[in-house]
């Protein structure tokens, strides 16, 4: 079966500080990945996906970049962190057109 | 672009009583799915609704689908302390998986 792991599973980081985020999936191959974002009792925000390896489209102009260094490795990064940047991060995947599976979700507070 | 409303945005029941939670879209969707957050937790996928006019049951939940492919509704009968939490649908079409914002469903014992 599959799963999908994200880590850490909170972090307090300071203004300016980098950030990496990493989601790796298990039990398929080529899937589409996805970051959200979404603000405390809030929507899904799209921040970027990726349908193959090094292929990233961002939906949102940001202080955020997202990699895919392997088939089932998406990064979420910064360089220097902002308040805004404060929020819930979530990974999931999906293949085609179907489902989406979240993982458990990072928790990002910004101080 | 396309656009997927859902309301109402919060809904207070007292245990036992009904709840429905309705969704719209701006375009013709390929599918409409389905997901339940609970609070603290993440997204997980319920249902998928691929069929203009399909309805699909899990348990006291009826999922349908409009005709038309642009609106779909999620009703809970008798609802129970463990249905709190917030309800999300999310609706394919030609701009990808696009997610309503989500009914809070608020459960009085």
């Amino acid at each position: 079966s599959q799963t999908i792991h994200q880590w850490p599973a909170t972090l307090v980081q300071p203004v300016g500080s980098p950030l990496s985020l990493e989601c790796t999936v298990e039990g398929t191959s080529n899937p589409n990945l996805y970051w959200y974002r979404q603000a405390a009792g809030r929507g899904l925000q799209l921040l970027f996906y990726s349908v193959g390896i090094g292929q990233i489209s961002s939906e949102v102009p940001q202080n955020l970049s997202a990699s895919r260094p392997q088939d089932r490795q998406f990064i979420l990064s910064s360089k220097k962190l902002l308040l805004s940047d404060s929020g819930f991060y979530l990974c999931a995947w999906s293949a085609l057109i179907t489902a989406q599976y979240f993982g458990p979700g990072t928790r990002l507070l910004v101080l | 672009g396309q656009q997927v409303m859902q309301i109402p945005q919060y809904q207070h029941v007292q245990e036992g009583e009904d709840f429905t939670t309705y969704c719209n879209s701006s375009t013709t969707l390929s599918n409409i799915q389905w997901y339940k957050q609970r609070p603290g937790g993440h997204p997980v996928f319920l249902i998928q609704l691929v069929k203009s006019g399909e309805v699909k049951k899990q348990k006291r939940l009826t999922f349908q689908f409009g005709e038309a492919k642009k609106n779909s509704s999620l009703h809970i009968t008798a609802t129970q302390t463990t249905d709190v939490g917030t309800y999300f649908c999310a609706g394919w079409g030609a701009d990808g998986l696009t997610f309503g914002k989500g009914t809070h469903l608020i459960i009085q014992p």
